[in-house]
């Protein structure tokens, strides 16, 4: 099946440095790939969506310049939350969607996630 | 932002118990829906995508049920096992704007199987 990882799947930090989080699709080729948060007890809020070689496209209320997102490759997609602050604190997760995604209804394939601890 | 509503939000029942949970999405823009299985530390993964009003499909022990009409889905799950134990989460895509298609998740249903 098709596998997506994610790295680091933990992360703390000092308040005002960056992160950088990884996603690759290991198998497949992923033309789109999301962002989601998560914060307690609350659902999957998607951040936004990349596409290969294109400009992420960020959801309402996500700031651009605050989380980077770069998709230079059909298999690698990276969110940089810069200069960290305590409220970024969160669970984040990737998922990736493949060249066959209209035939599968758009079936995400989900990294196992990384949780940001800003000191 | 469309509300997608999972219900219980947690669940605890004994090994051999049937149990089911609910996921209530617009009735309106429906493309399709998906339930996914997220087990503790690990990569949530799609257990069905579901795309036609009556829908019902089966996965060993597992299986779903779709109302476009009136937006919802059953997940049902036949003699919990211990290994069952995980949050299930349904995600709904609706068709918005210009055809685009929007991906929004419910909360999950936690699910805990007592050996």
């Amino acid at each position: 099946g098709a596998v997506v990882s994610q790295h680091p799947s933990r992360v703390i930090c000092k308040s005002g440095t960056s992160v950088k989080i990884e996603c690759r699709s290991l198998d497949f080729q992923a033309t789109t790939m999301f962002w989601y948060r998560q914060f307690p007890k609350q659902s999957l809020m998607l951040m936004a969506t990349s596409n290969e070689g294109s400009k992420a496209t960020y959801e309402q209320g996500v700031e651009k310049d605050k989380f980077l997102i770069n998709h230079a490759s059909l298999t690698l997609s990276t969110l940089t939350v810069t200069s960290a602050h305590p409220e970024d604190s969160s669970f984040y997760i990737c998922s990736a969607r493949d060249r066959e995604a209209e035939l599968a209804k758009n079936i995400q394939y989900f990294g196992a996630g990384t949780r940001l601890s800003v000191l | 932002i469309l509300n997608v509503e999972q219900s219980p939000q947690s669940l605890h029942v004994q090994e051999g118990d049937s149990t089911n949970f609910t996921c209530s999405f617009p009735s309106s823009n429906f493309y399709a829906l998906h339930w996914y299985r997220w087990e503790t530390a690990k990569s949530p993964e799609a257990l069905f995508v579901m795309t036609l009003n009556g829908d019902e499909k089966k996965k060993g022990r597992i299986s779903a049920t779709l109302n476009t009409k009136e937006g919802y889905s059953y997940l049902y799950i036949k003699g919990s096992q211990p290994e069952d134990s995980a949050t299930y989460l349904c995600a709904f895509i609706g068709v918005v704007g210009t055809g685009r298609r929007a991906l929004t998740f419910g909360s999950g249903t936690r699910l805990q199987v007592q050996p």
